[in-house]
């Protein structure tokens, strides 16, 4: 039973448009959400993360929206840039003992094409 | 400025040897733990830890056992290696009250034969 899912394995971009990848989660006790970008033989690293007190959460080229009443949410990336090339992950953890506790999606790999 | 720090990077094992995929992290951080990645199925969470002492199961446990006798290692062994424990493995770590950001190590790659 996957609580997390990316539906989309992969996304393609021209360069300096908007990527927008998508994320939908089932359990409804989730409070926190994260994502996550990984570069082929490296570890994730953190991107930006939204409460589930809030709809909107922005960082530079980054935003996410989060939408409680769907149970989904999407990353924003604008403009687009070559070195976004990788994979994607959002997370969901629920409440503060849940909080180590990150429940993954599968991933969408997004392709930046010049 | 280390981070997380797993070893060792690759490793090839034989069906039904043993061996310990070692983390630390020179963080002080409290929470630790491990997490596999498979294709098509993001990173699932083994064993954590929220702090020496204090190990728990996540989700896909069966076949590993951790410890975290100090604050800044968390070996996962392998009892007794499967093929289908062929797969990427991250260590991560988090402060234990500053939010939800996790940091994770650059992975281990383990094949079993």
């Amino acid at each position: 039973d996957q609580q997390v899912k990316q539906n989309s394995p992969s996304l393609s971009v021209q360069e300096g448009r908007i990527s927008i990848l998508n994320c939908d989660y089932t359990n409804s006790m989730f409070d926190y959400f994260l994502w996550y970008k990984k570069y082929p033989a490296e570890g994730p690293t953190f991107l930006i993360s939204i409460s589930s007190i809030k709809d909107k959460n922005e960082d530079g080229r980054f935003t996410v929206f989060l939408n409680k009443s769907a149970k989904h949410l999407s990353l924003h990336i604008v403009p687009s840039q070559p070195g976004d090339s990788a994979v994607y992950f959002c997370a969901a953890s629920a409440g503060i003992g849940g909080a180590q506790k990150l429940v993954f999606g599968q991933g969408t790999r997004l392709t930046i094409n010049p | 400025n280390a981070g997380v720090t797993q070893t060792p990077k690759f490793q090839v094992l034989k069906t039904g040897q043993s061996m310990t995929l070692q983390c630390a992290q020179d963080m002080n951080h409290e929470y630790m733990s491990w997490y596999r990645q498979d294709p098509g199925m993001g990173l699932r969470l083994i064993h954590y830890s929220v702090g020496a002492g204090i190990t728990d199961q996540g989700e896909v446990p069966n076949g590993y056992n951790v410890s975290r006798s100090t604050t800044e290692d968390f070996p996962l062994r392998l009892l007794s290696a499967a093929p289908s424990q062929t797969s990427v493995y991250f260590c991560a770590s988090r402060v234990g009250t500053a939010g939800n950001t996790i940091y994770f190590g650059e992975g281990s790659w383990l094949t079993v034969v």
